[in-house]
């Protein structure tokens, strides 16, 4: 069975900064990896996605993640973080490439300082 | 981009009521639509797996007589919850596939209130 793991309950970064939300997962193939954000009240919408190839992936809003397979993790970064980025970010794997199957890690709550 | 919509955006119920939620495909045709649950602080739970013109897949401990789906058309998918009770309380969220498996759009969600 899958699972995926963030091990920060809550990350405060001040504006400006650089961040990194972490995620590792389990999984006996070939993961497909997501990661959303969703706003309080929202759903969700999809950052980015890694399914094959390059392991560096680059998404909207100046995300990127990087899988490692060896470590089993897909951490999110971005080099400047800005106040609107405040919100709830989760990491997903997906079997067998079905996205809607995902199962979701617990979420890291980000806080942005001014 | 593909946009997915949800009606309604909140309800408040009384105890023994019924709840339908819609979930709706705007520009696309989705055969594949999903429904999860979310509690306060915490993930997503799929419920369950809305086909097009077939029955819906639930996942294990999810109620098919309490959470009744129904996918009529390619682009709507409805969930009631049958006499719903204060611990349906919760978020309820809907996704669709597009343009393949590899991908899902999310609905805004539902906020169940159940008093």
């Amino acid at each position: 069975a899958q699972s995926v793991t963030q091990p920060d309950i809550h990350i405060t970064v001040s504006e400006g900064a650089s961040l990194e939300l972490r995620c590792n997962y389990s999984y006996g193939a070939t993961p497909y990896l997501f990661w959303y954000v969703q706003s309080p009240g929202q759903g969700l919408q999809l950052l980015l996605k890694y399914f094959s190839g390059d392991t560096l992936v680059q998404g909207i809003k100046g995300f990127e993640a990087e899988f490692k397979r060896s470590q089993s993790s897909f951490n999110l970064r971005k080099p400047s973080v800005h106040w609107s980025d405040a919100a709830e970010y989760f990491c997903a794997v997906g079997a067998n490439g079905n996205a809607g199957k995902s199962t979701f890690g617990d979420g890291t709550t980000l806080t942005v300082k001014p | 981009g593909a946009v997915v919509s949800q009606h309604p955006s909140r309800v408040i119920c009384k105890s023994g009521t019924s709840v339908k939620i819609e979930c709706r495909s705007l520009d696309f045709q989705a055969t594949t639509m999903f429904w999860y649950r979310q509690f306060p602080k915490q993930s997503l739970m799929l419920m369950a797996t809305s086909n097009e013109g077939s029955k819906a897949t639930y996942e294990q401990g999810v109620e098919k007589d309490k959470f009744l789906i129904n996918h009529a058309s390619l682009t709507l998918s409805t969930l009631t919850v049958t006499s719903a009770h204060p611990e349906d309380s919760s978020f309820y969220i809907c996704s669709a596939h597009h343009r393949g498996p590899e991908t899902q759009y999310f609905g805004p969600g539902t906020r169940l209130l159940v008093l």
